[in-house]
């Protein structure tokens, strides 16, 4: 079965300063994953995904992602963080022939002034 | 502009009530999807449609229901055998099944 692991409920993390959000899966089969940024009271909104190809991935809003298949990891990150980047930020993966996304339990990320 | 919409953006429910989640779609997507989510739970599956008037259960469907009688709409229904009702409901859809999922704004919930 697969399964998701944001260990990081909260990051407070200063504006300008960069950031790392830490997503681990694990899985039997070729994995598909994917982050989400959910702001207050909001639907998610696709940041980025990875599917095949090169392992880095970039995405909206200055973020990317690296798939590292040996770590069975898929962290987020950005180089230099905006107060407007305040939002929950979810991970999920899905693959191996099933249709099932499996979320992650989500970091809040809060950028400080 | 395509997007999928969501309404009421919040809705309250009486004891022993039924209520409707309305989830709309314009993207001409197959497949479509609802989930609750609850304060650090991340999401969980309620019921999923990959054609008209066909739909499946997802992992948490006990005193749920749902209607796929056009590719465009997905209501939800919670029904009063739904003890704990109150969450947010995403609606999302996607080309197929097993392709990137859109959602919606959310729906919140709430008992009086």
């Amino acid at each position: 079965a697969q399964s998701v692991t944001q260990l990081d409920s909260q990051v407070p993390v200063f504006e300008e300063a960069p950031v790392e959000l830490r997503c681990n899966y694990s899985s039997s089969v070729s994995v598909y994953l994917f982050w989400y940024v959910q702001y207050p009271n909001q639907g998610l909104q696709l940041l980025l995904k990875y599917l095949s190809g090169s392992t880095l991935v970039k995405g909206i809003n200055g973020f990317e992602a690296e798939f590292n298949k040996s770590q069975t990891s898929f962290h987020l990150r950005k180089p230099s963080v905006h107060i407007s980047d305040t939002a929950e930020y979810f991970c999920a993966v899905t693959g191996g022939g099933t249709y099932k996304y499996i979320f992650g339990t989500g970091t809040r990320l809060k950028v400080l002034a | 502009d395509g997007g999928i919409t969501q309404s009421p953006k919040y809705l309250f429910r009486k004891e022993g009530q039924n209520v409707t989640l309305s989830c709309e779609q314009n993207l001409n997507h197959d497949a479509m999807y609802w989930y609750r989510q609850d304060p650090g739970q991340g999401l969980r599956l309620i019921y999923y449609s990959q054609i008209v008037n066909d739909f499946q259960k997802g992992d948490i469907a006990e005193g749920y229901s749902v209607s796929r009688e056009k590719k465009e709409s997905f209501p939800l229904t919670v029904t009063s055998a739904q003890k704990n009702p109150t969450a947010f409901y995403l609606c999302a859809s996607s080309i197929l099944l097993q392709e990137t999922q859109y959602f919606g704004p959310g729906t919140r919930l709430l008992v009086l």
